[in-house]
């Protein structure tokens, strides 16, 4: 079975504060997307991560994949209340489907 | 770009009725879609995924007979919860692949069923 642990599962902090969420697998993935999910809404594509060690930056979200393709992480810097969510990462193998992490529930308080 | 609709955005509805959900890429062709099931602050549940013109595939414990999944063409696919019961109340949302990104999902914004 094919598993994408994510973590931390919760994280609340402050305004300003930096976070880092995590993704790991023993599997190697083709290519890992991050999503962001508010409440009563469907998840939105942040970034898609495909070459092992990419680096992608997004304002003050850098996203991570490992030199080996079975990890990822989502760093953002000096977090504000709009970054409040759900963060999702989903990792792709090849054939039709997509493995999800259980979530990281980011809250950041003003 | 890649935009897909869910309609409705919530429904309430009486117990042994059925409601269909419907699911639409508006701006590329899907040629694989994902329905998920999602329980408040949790990760989503892949229920089953579709690929146009074939029958869908359930992940186990899915039952295909109270969940109707119908892929009829490249923009559309439909869910039909059958002879609704309250524990089937729930956030269903819908993704959809571009065959021409291969690994990309864009989801639907999603819609909450409330059985009574």
């Amino acid at each position: 079975t094919q598993l994408l642990e994510q973590s931390p599962q919760f994280l609340s902090i402050q305004e300003g504060e930096n976070l880092t969420v995590y993704c790991n697998s023993s599997s190697v993935f083709s290519s890992l997307q991050w999503y962001r999910q508010e409440p009563g809404e469907g998840p939105v594509l942040l970034v898609t991560v495909v070459t092992g060690g990419e680096v992608k930056k997004l304002k003050r979200l850098t996203f991570q994949f490992g030199d080996a393709r079975k990890d990822s992480s989502l760093h953002i810097t000096a977090a504000q209340p709009g970054d409040t969510g759900l963060y999702l990462c989903a990792g792709y193998t090849g054939g039709f489907k997509t493995i999800f992490g259980a979530g990281t529930r980011l809250f950041v308080k003003a | 770009g890649a935009v897909v609709s869910q309609h409705p955005s919530w429904v309430i509805c009486k117990s042994g009725t059925s409601v269909k959900i419907e699911c639409r890429s508006l701006d590329f062709q899907a040629t694989t879609m994902f329905w998920y099931r999602q329980f408040p602050k949790q990760s989503l549940m892949l229920m089953a995924t579709s690929n146009e013109g074939s029958k869908a595939t359930y992940e186990q414990g899915v039952e295909k007979d109270k969940f109707l999944i119908n892929h009829a063409s490249l923009t559309l696919s439909t869910l039909t919860v059958t002879s609704a019961h309250p524990e089937d109340s729930s956030f269903y949302i819908c993704s959809a692949r571009d065959g021409t990104t291969r690994y990309e999902q864009y989801f639907g914004p999603g819609t909450r069923l409330t059985v009574t």
